[in-house]
């Protein structure tokens, strides 16, 4: 079936510095690929919608300027989580729509800033 | 969008069947109804899809009555592995179900 890998799984960064997540359709192209945030025991936010050539769509709240998206390719978006502070600490997660028409995740990233 | 309203959470034993019924009582006619799981730590696994009746997967059944205000997800005899949360979500299969919110879906938990 459709793959959506994430990277890294998990990172720990030091506050003030930038992180950067890659999300890739292995076996597909996703022309729109979704960012979502997830706090423990809670449900999945949606933060972003990324758009493959085109300025990615935020959320109400989200903040373009600390969450930066790219979507420079049909099989790649990336979040860059810049300036990290502790309270941005977080599970992430991206999506992307299947050939099939339903949404397969990416397996997470667990960011800690310490 | 149509909003969904499910239980926070269920228990169970194994090999038990476990039915989670999720309400969207304001489903538009081109909507699908889409079911997740998730383990801590992990994105959401898809389960199984389905518009109409009764869908069937080697996971799951998805069980949906004729006005399409709820729908039941049916795990038969479950393990302790199927221990996580399930979501339900209901919208149309273009770009926009991506934008579609997440609830607080039901945490079930299976003991021995």
């Amino acid at each position: 079936g459709a793959v959506v890998s994430q990277h890294p799984s998990r990172v720990i960064c030091k506050s003030g510095t930038s992180v950067k997540i890659e999300c890739r359709s292995l076996d597909f192209q996703a022309t729109t690929m979704f960012w979502y945030r997830q706090f423990p025991k809670k449900s999945l936010m949606l933060m972003a919608t990324s758009n493959e050539g085109s300025k990615a769509t935020y959320e109400q709240g989200v903040e373009k300027d600390k969450f930066l998206i790219n979507h420079a390719s049909l099989t790649l978006s990336t979040l860059t989580v810049t300036s990290a502070h502790p309270e941005d600490s977080s599970f992430y997660i991206c999506s992307a729509r299947d050939p099939k028409g339903s949404y397969t995740f990416g397996s997470g990233t667990r960011l800690t800033v310490v | 969008l149509a909003k969904t309203t499910q239980p926070i959470s269920m228990d169970s034993y194994e090999g038990q069947e476990v039915n989670i019924t999720c309400s969207h009582n304001n489903i538009a006619t081109n909507d699908y109804i889409t079911w997740y799981q998730q383990f801590p730590s992990q994105g959401p696994r898809f389960i199984i899809q389905g518009y109409k009746t009764k869908v069937t997967n080697e996971v799951a059944s998805l069980f949906i009555p004729a006005d399409r205000k709820s729908s039941t997800l049916s795990l038969p005899r479950v393990s302790l592995s199927d221990t996580a949360v399930y979501y339900c979500l209901v919208g149309d299969k273009g770009d926009s179900w991506g934008k579609l919110q997440f609830g607080a879906g039901t945490q079930v938990v299976v003991t021995p």
